[in-house]
């Protein structure tokens, strides 16, 4: 799987859009991205996924650029329970009964 | 809705017990995967089953084991507990390799050991 870089911390207004970034320069033209979250004291929750097409969920949006380096996930409208690790992840497709593998992540945190 | 449960939320054990963790889902997935979760460490895995009866050794599985009688549950068991074992136990479940991706997740045991 290609390793994913992604900034420690991040703060959003309630009710703004979260912009949160992530690098995956070395990802393979197979290789999906892939959002999770860990809201405190709770399992990791999985958000969406993508290829190479934008893709939006209940959750969120998943911008992808062309040459498939970097992605955004977007939560259109952030609230307090927002606040969260997100981690983003690059892995092959078919791989689902393969370990996730999560890096430090970014912790957003969503003030009022 | 997708669920999966595991069978404490907080537990307490003594140095030298045996502990035994659970964890069931209800989405008939094939998969089954333990991790522990510590400050600074991240998510590593201690084990994962792909199947009933199997079981695949991931990055830590050094004092633990691990049982899947069953394709619905899946349980870590730490022979002779030991402090250097306190942290957040999660289970997390996934479909098998030609579907979905997705890993489900617990609400994590958090154990301590005295």
């Amino acid at each position: 799987d290609a390793k994913t870089t992604q900034p420690t911390s991040m703060d959003c207004a309630e009710g703004r859009a979260a912009n949160l970034p992530c690098n995956h320069s070395t990802i393979s033209g197979n290789e999906y991205v892939y959002w999770y979250r860990q809201i405190h004291s709770q399992g990791p929750q999985y958000i969406i996924h993508g290829l190479k097409n934008n893709e939006t969920n209940e959750m969120a949006s998943l911008i992808i650029t062309e040459d498939r380096k970097s992605s955004t996930l977007i939560l259109p409208h952030a609230t307090l329970r927002d606040t969260a690790v997100y981690y983003c992840i690059v892995r092959l497709p078919y791989s689902g009964n393969t370990p996730l593998v999560f890096g430090k992540g970014t912790r957003l945190s969503v003030i009022a | 809705d997708v669920k999966v449960t595991q069978s404490s939320r907080y537990l307490v054990k003594r140095t030298g017990e045996k502990v035994f963790l659970e964890c069931v889902q209800d989405m008939d997935h094939e998969n089954m995967f333990w991790y522990r979760q510590d400050p600074g460490l991240g998510l590593r895995l201690i084990y994962f089953s792909y199947d009933v009866k199997m079981k695949e050794k991931g990055d830590i599985p050094e004092g633990y084991s691990v049982s899947r009688e069953k394709k619905e549950r899946f349980s870590l068991i730490l022979e002779s507990a030991s402090t250097n074992q306190t942290s957040m136990y999660l289970c997390a479940s996934s479909f098998g390799a030609r579907s979905s991706y997705e890993q489900y997740f617990g609400p994590g045991t958090r154990l301590t050991v005295t």
